[in-house]
């Protein structure tokens, strides 16, 4: 497809465990993005990817969180020992150069759930 | 730092009305961006339409439209004749000239009735 593919779109997992989450950006886009979105909540930035440049991760709320993107495409948000609060939809999107005049483009998300 | 309120959990409109939804935001920034995203059922947030704060005059985008105050910092979206595929989430999310983060608002919840 065409648009950003994340995956999974669903997953449930025990208190502390690992988790990976995949974002396949559009075809060409150097920017990328990852957003949280809580239960009631805004959606809150996590963490941005713009070409080689070294990413911003000043949206990461712990040091159990980390992402990284693989040649300059897919992107992978780890979360490591989960805790119950980070149950939340997790957004992907990606843009042209990551200019103010380019919008973002979102994937469908990942609703994680910590049991 | 940018914040950005929704003051409106939850709105109703019939359908073929108007609907005004509120956004308000706080920046010390003279050069940004806001912006109103849709978000389905279906979770895709999809953009509905963008304003540049250098430009004066308000967007358009067919039967959306906003009515932006920069004094005030007001971002109103306007939806008119309302139509069922409209229900859904609305944030309003601002983008200043030096980051390329959105800052987003809790979201409106709009439900289009018959």
């Amino acid at each position: 497809g065409a648009g950003v593919s994340q995956s999974p779109s669903n997953k449930v997992t025990e208190k502390g465990k690992d988790v990976e989450l995949r974002c396949d950006p559009i075809s060409g886009h150097t920017a990328l993005y990852w957003y949280r979105q809580s239960l009631g909540q805004g959606l809150e930035f996590l963490i941005y990817f713009q070409g080689n440049s070294a990413p911003d991760k000043s949206g990461l709320p712990s040091d159990r969180f980390s992402a990284e993107r693989t040649g300059g495409s897919v992107s992978t948000l780890t979360i490591q020992r989960t805790q119950q609060e980070d149950s939340a939809v997790y957004l992907c999107a990606s843009s042209l150069d990551g200019g103010r005049n380019q919008p973002q483009h979102f994937g469908d998300g990942t609703r994680l759930s910590i049991l | 730092a940018q914040t950005v309120t929704q003051s409106q959990p939850e709105m109703s409109v019939q359908e073929a009305e108007t609907v005004t939804l509120s956004c308000t935001y706080d920046t010390s920034e003279s050069n940004y961006y806001l912006f109103w995203y849709k978000q389905p059922p279906s979770r895709q947030m999809i953009l509905v339409i963008r304003q540049e704060a250098y430009k004066q005059q308000n967007a358009t985008e067919n039967r959306f439209s906003v009515n932006f105050q920069k004094a005030a910092k007001s971002f109103s979206l306007k939806i008119s004749d309302s139509q069922l595929g409209d229900t859904a989430m609305y944030f309003c999310a601002f983008q200043t000239g030096t980051a390329s983060k959105l800052t987003f608002g809790t979201g409106t919840r709009l439900q289009v009735t018959l």
